[in-house]
């Protein structure tokens, strides 16, 4: 079963302005992340952010964690043409092996 | 340094053939996984192997088989190909088991 449910499931923007995509989650976790997968390829690691952390920064990423209300955002500034692509978040639970995905956002960056 | 390769890029099967996935990773991790993406689906993990020796079942093992042939290379097999196994399929792998995965390119499976 899903993990991680991304929200909106696609999101189109101009060039120039921010993408917010969020992620809710059921259980607790050891650690959440999110991953960038363009059209036809793998996916691609962008940033990790643990449990006990509130919000990290990467670039023009900036990620934040509300472990209480089992939630996370993934916000890109001054967003490119070059950023149209998938976005996942997935979830490493506490005591599991296993990276559960979700569904994903579809990002569209109009030049 | 080529990262998580996978064989092949695409193939086609018709119903009832058997297949095996190949997946090698030259960054010495200790886990490999392999999971399918259907459209609309997300990734789902069919298998996993945390450390070379090991393999245990993800979310959606049924009609597959894997194999940890050693550090660097972990197989997925279809024994009898259904069309509910169209899919693409990727491998990954990570320094551990909590830690970010490196995925390959995918293989494109049509079972007609």
């Amino acid at each position: 079963s899903q993990q991680g449910e991304e929200d909106p499931q696609a999101l189109s923007i101009q060039e120039g302005e921010n993408a917010t995509m969020n992620c809710s989650y059921k259980t607790s976790i050891n650690n959440l992340q999110w991953y960038r997968q363009n059209s036809g390829r793998g996916l691609v690691h962008l940033i990790l952010i643990r449990s006990n952390e509130r919000e990290k920064h990467s670039g023009r990423l900036r990620v934040t964690l509300d472990t209480s209300k089992k939630s996370s955002s993934l916000l890109i500034t001054a967003s490119r043409a070059a950023d149209t692509a998938s976005y996942f978040c997935a979830t490493a639970g506490a005591g599991s092996y296993q990276l559960t995905f979700g569904k994903g956002t579809k990002l569209s960056v109009i030049p | 340094n080529a990262g998580v390769t996978q064989t092949p890029k695409f193939q086609v099967l018709k119903t009832g053939q058997s297949m095996t996935l190949q997946c090698a990773q030259d960054m010495n991790h200790n886990s490999m996984y392999w999971y399918r993406q259907d459209p609309g689906m997300g990734l789902r993990l069919i298998y996993y192997s945390a450390s070379e020796g090991t393999t245990d079942k993800g979310e959606v093992p049924n009609g597959y088989n894997v194999s940890r042939l050693n550090k660097r290379e972990f197989s997925l097999r279809l024994e009898s190909a259904a069309p509910s196994q169209t899919s693409v399929y990727f491998c990954a792998s990570s320094d551990g088991t909590y830690w970010e995965q490196y995925f390959g390119p995918g293989t494109r499976l049509t079972v007609t």
